[in-house]
């Protein structure tokens, strides 16, 4: 049964667009949340994260947000680069503290065309 | 800081082969975490450690097995090599004030044959 769900496998946008990575969770003991972004070959790494107690958390393009009503959050890219283009995770953690656990969706792969 | 690394890049063993799969941190983090990546899905967690002498099971630990002498080294064995073992494999480890933002070694790719 999947906790974390990012029900886009792949997305495709062009340079300087928005791109928006969406992420559904189905335990409501989740409390914090994280994207990382992984090239190929490469461990992934950290991008951005929101604790649930948050709606919005910003950090340059990046920005994610989380509805907690309808367990769902979404990161967007503003403006895409070619050099976002990997494959983003998203993560939850419903440990608040304990030994620090995620658990991860399948990923969604961005593609910035030029 | 080297950060997390893990030994080796690439390995080819046989069906029954057994390995030791390294990975080492130089962050004095206390947390670490085993994890295989296989094709198209999520990072799954095989085994987790909260500091030297301590490990536990995580979502995916048959076929596995994990000891933690050290802070810096947390190496996950295989005993007999199965297919299914096919995958990437990724440590990573935290601390308590980085909450849950886990630092990853760049993987092993594992090939049972």
């Amino acid at each position: 049964d999947q906790q974390v769900k990012q029900n886009s496998p792949s997305l495709s946008v062009q340079e300087g667009r928005i791109s928006i990575l969406n992420c559904d969770y189905t335990n409501s003991m989740f409390d914090y949340f994280l994207w990382y972004k992984k090239y190929p070959a490469e461990g992934p790494t950290f991008l951005i994260s929101i604790s649930s107690i948050k709606d919005k958390n910003e950090d340059g393009r990046f920005t994610v947000f989380l509805n907690k009503s309808a367990k769902h959050l979404s990161l967007h890219i503003v403006p895409s680069q070619p050099g976002d283009s990997a494959v983003y995770f998203c993560a939850a953690s419903a440990d608040g503290g304990s030994n620090y656990k995620l658990t991860f969706g399948k990923g969604t792969l961005l593609t910035v065309n030029p | 800081n080297a950060g997390v690394t893990q030994t080796p890049k690439f390995r080819i063993l046989k069906i029954g082969q057994s390995m030791t799969l390294q990975c080492a941190q130089d962050m004095n983090h206390n947390y670490m975490y085993w994890y295989r990546q296989d094709p198209g899905m999520g990072l799954k967690l095989i085994y987790y450690s909260v500091g030297a002498g301590i490990t536990d099971k995580g979502e995916v630990p048959n076929g596995y097995n994990v000891s933690r002498s050290t802070t810096e080294d947390f190496p996950l064995r295989l005993e007999l090599a199965a297919p299914s073992q096919t995958s990437v494999y990724f440590c990573a480890s935290t601390d308590p004030g980085l909450r849950e933002t886990q630092y990853f070694g760049p993987g092993t790719r594992l090939l049972v044959l």
